[in-house]
């Protein structure tokens, strides 16, 4: 099983400013098979970007993904009220598919 | 817009079974395959497996082979995920989502299914 660990667990952060998510992998993932979601509290989750850089419907350019292997990052360049959220990394190349366990974004 | 639209909370015996539904409102199946996901509470995402309901092949997640099953029924567009021999550790949220074909993002997700499983 393909391990995700994302850090940091909690990122404190304020509106405007840049926000780095990471999500390693326990083994090499083709990067065509990851994907972020976000959560809110109390809604299911949104898929914001999949393969290597592709965004979902809607979502704005401020979301974007990096890296190869078994590091990631997804970077919000500067952060809007609406994305204070948790953040989960995915992985879809290998049975079972597997998620991180999130990254709370939280107002500082 | 296709959403997707499941069924009503469920409270459950230990060692019973629990049946999910998942209905595409606004649309169909067509080539997506389903994916079920749960989320204990306060927890993360755990996928279970998924079905491609235009060939009806199923795949389970190991952790829970033989106690989950996925069924499809294309002519209503929706699908189903049962769940039995039911422990206090089910209690979840459980999530449909769509995906393309089969190795791709989960691009719709359902409302989720608060499943509650307590004597």
């Amino acid at each position: 099983e393909i391990v995700l660990t994302q850090s940091p667990g909690t990122l404190s952060l304020s509106p405007g400013e840049r926000a780095t998510l990471s999500c390693r992998a326990s083994q090499s993932i083709n990067s065509r098979y990851l994907a972020w979601y976000q959560q809110k509290i109390g809604q299911a989750p949104r898929l914001l970007i999949y393969g290597e850089s592709s965004r979902a419907n809607g979502i704005p350019d401020r979301f974007s993904v990096s890296g190869s292997g078994t590091d990631f990052t997804l970077t919000i360049s500067r952060l809007e009220p609406e994305d204070f959220a948790m953040y989960y990394c995915q992985q879809y190349g290998g049975s079972p598919w597997t998620f991180g366990q999130g990254t709370k974004v939280e107002i500082k | 817009q296709v959403q997707l639209v499941q069924s009503g909370a469920e409270v459950e015996k230990p060692g019973s079974s629990v049946k999910v539904s998942c209905g595409a409102s606004g649309g169909t199946f067509s080539s997506y395959s389903i994916s079920w996901v749960r989320q204990a509470p306060g927890q993360g995402l755990e996928w279970m497996g998924g079905i491609i309901p235009i060939f009806g092949t199923a795949s389970y997640a190991q952790k829970f082979q033989g106690r989950v099953t996925f069924t499809a029924d294309e002519s209503t567009s929706t699908a189903y995920m049962e769940l039995s021999s039911l422990r206090s550790e089910d209690t979840a949220l459980y999530y449909c989502a769509r995906h393309p074909g089969w190795d791709n993002a989960f691009d719709i997700w359902g409302q989720g299914t608060m499943v509650t499983v307590s004597s």
